[in-house]
């Protein structure tokens, strides 16, 4: 089975673009989490999809949004990119029906802004 | 809300030796999940062992057990036989009952080093 698929693995993007970063999930999977994790603030929970509804949502700014396919593939979207935004965006999916069942990461998507 | 702290921002260990990595958690729930992840520099984040809290007994999966106290809201891993491999960031992490959704609470990480 394969895992968590994040595209693109690097980006760099300059200040004020927007960007959209990737997930596929696992198969079968219809919880989609996504993270931001940086070395001042470590690993904060951004929002969670479960069959394409935003299920969680982190204190992020307006800015972070994001989506959830009928497939069950997540985007993720930030725009007006600012310099605190470089961070390492971390997806993880689950089956998402009970509490027990444990997240599968994939490899991430390092942002850097210039 | 919840809070995960883990004080050692750093740990170093012999191969074949035992570690423990500390974490404590601030919640007023009773029911919740509790977590470790290893993260090696490839990033992938790993799942290592899961703690439900209501369950007395404490997990363990091969060379990784934790020591779950409740009432002191103290959740440590201990790695048994430690292994080159085993060299990572360790993240300690928290998820409520109260919703239904996945959302997980970590911990600032301890990063383990392993001496060969």
């Amino acid at each position: 089975k394969a895992g968590v698929t994040q595209t693109p693995r690097y980006l760099i993007k300059t200040r004020g673009q927007q960007v959209t970063l990737s997930c596929s999930p696992i198969s079968g999977h219809r919880s989609v989490s996504w993270y931001q994790q940086t070395p001042g603030q470590g690993l904060q929970f951004l929002f969670e999809y479960f069959s394409e509804t935003q299920r969680n949502k982190g204190n992020f700014p307006g800015r972070f949004s994001g989506r959830q396919f009928s497939n069950s593939r997540s985007e993720m979207n930030v725009s007006t990119l600012e310099l605190g935004d470089s961070a390492l965006y971390l997806c993880a999916s689950s089956l998402g029906d009970t509490p027990n069942q444990p997240q599968h990461f994939g490899d991430g998507t390092r942002l850097s802004i210039l | 809300a919840q809070t995960v702290t883990q004080s050692q921002p750093e740990m170093s260990v012999q191969e074949a030796e035992t570690v423990t990595l500390s974490c404590t958690y601030d919640t007023s729930e009773s029911d919740y999940y509790l977590f470790w992840y290893k993260q090696p520099p490839s990033r992938q984040m790993i799942l290592v062992i899961r703690q439900e809290a209501y369950k007395q007994q404490n997990a363990t999966e091969n060379r990784f057990s934790v020591n779950f106290q409740k009432a002191a809201k103290s959740f440590s891993l201990k790695i048994s036989d430690s292994q080159l491999g085993d060299a990572a960031m360790y993240f300690c992490a928290y998820r409520t009952l109260n919703n239904a959704g996945n959302m997980l609470t970590f911990g600032g990480g301890t990063r383990l080093m392993v001496k060969p």
